[in-house]
């Protein structure tokens, strides 16, 4: 049982938009704590795709956007491709814990 | 480039003891804290620990699951992270990744940079 409650699963077609939830509590993202989003294709490693609930290292396209609000955050997909099918974790701090993690969220491009 | 590189992992029985490695390349290695993970076989993401960097004291954190049997420790001089596991468990078999972490001091909260391609540790007897 993950800390910040992620779907299991979502999917769009190509060229939609879709949307992420990551639901925490007042110990992490509701204590105002920064929220990280990661994408991992299956086999490899992941990869930080936003920081800081909105920001993208350089070379992340600006399809990706995060938000956060209250106790939760989401990541938004806009134009979906292909190669965005992926595992996507979201991760914040806690007060006791230190480090959460979502449970994940499989993207499936139909 | 930035280059993380894990390796030690290998099948051990349970009770039993390992070392990993995270050899890195490509920045600053002393400047940054340095993270180990783990993900089981199907399963998502887990923190393992982190490791400061000597600025802010070298201290170290670890996830309940972990305390007490992880160690993380590093040779700045060598660019290495290093991840002791000892009094292994069947439930500890999983890929473990390191990666540069981003710490900021003021409110101790992180994130993670770059991760590396991750080492394999399978708990069997």
């Amino acid at each position: 049982q993950s800390v910040l409650t992620q779907p299991p699963s979502v999917s769009g077609a190509p060229g939609q938009k879709v949307t992420i939830s990551c639901t925490g509590s007042s110990s992490n993202i509701g204590a105002a704590y920064e929220v990280h989003w990661y994408q991992q294709v299956p086999g490899t490693a992941p990869k930080l795709l936003i920081y800081a609930n909105n920001n993208r290292p350089s070379g992340v396209p600006d399809r990706f956007s995060g938000s956060r609000s209250g106790t939760s955050a989401s990541l938004a997909i806009s134009g979906l491709q292909a190669e965005d099918e992926a595992d996507y974790y979201c991760q914040s701090y806690d007060s006791s814990l230190i480090v959460v993690f979502g449970g994940g969220t499989k993207l499936t491009v139909l | 480039e930035v280059q993380l590189v894990e390796s030690g992992g290998d099948l051990v029985k349970p009770g039993r003891s390992l070392r990993l490695s995270c050899t890195a390349s490509g920045f600053t290695f002393g400047d940054y804290a340095m993270s180990w993970f783990r993900q089981a076989p199907g399963k998502g993401l887990e923190w393992v620990g982190f490791i400061r960097s000597k600025p802010y004291g070298g201290t170290r954190e670890y996830a309940a699951s972990v305390q007490g049997r992880f160690t993380i420790s590093r040779d700045d001089s060598k660019s290495i992270a290093y991840l002791q596991m000892n009094s292994l468990k069947t439930e500890d078999t999983a890929v473990y990744f390191c990666s540069i972490t981003q710490y900021y001091d003021s409110s101790g909260e992180v994130y993670f940079q770059h991760w590396g391609q991750g080492t394999l540790v399978t708990v069997s007897s």
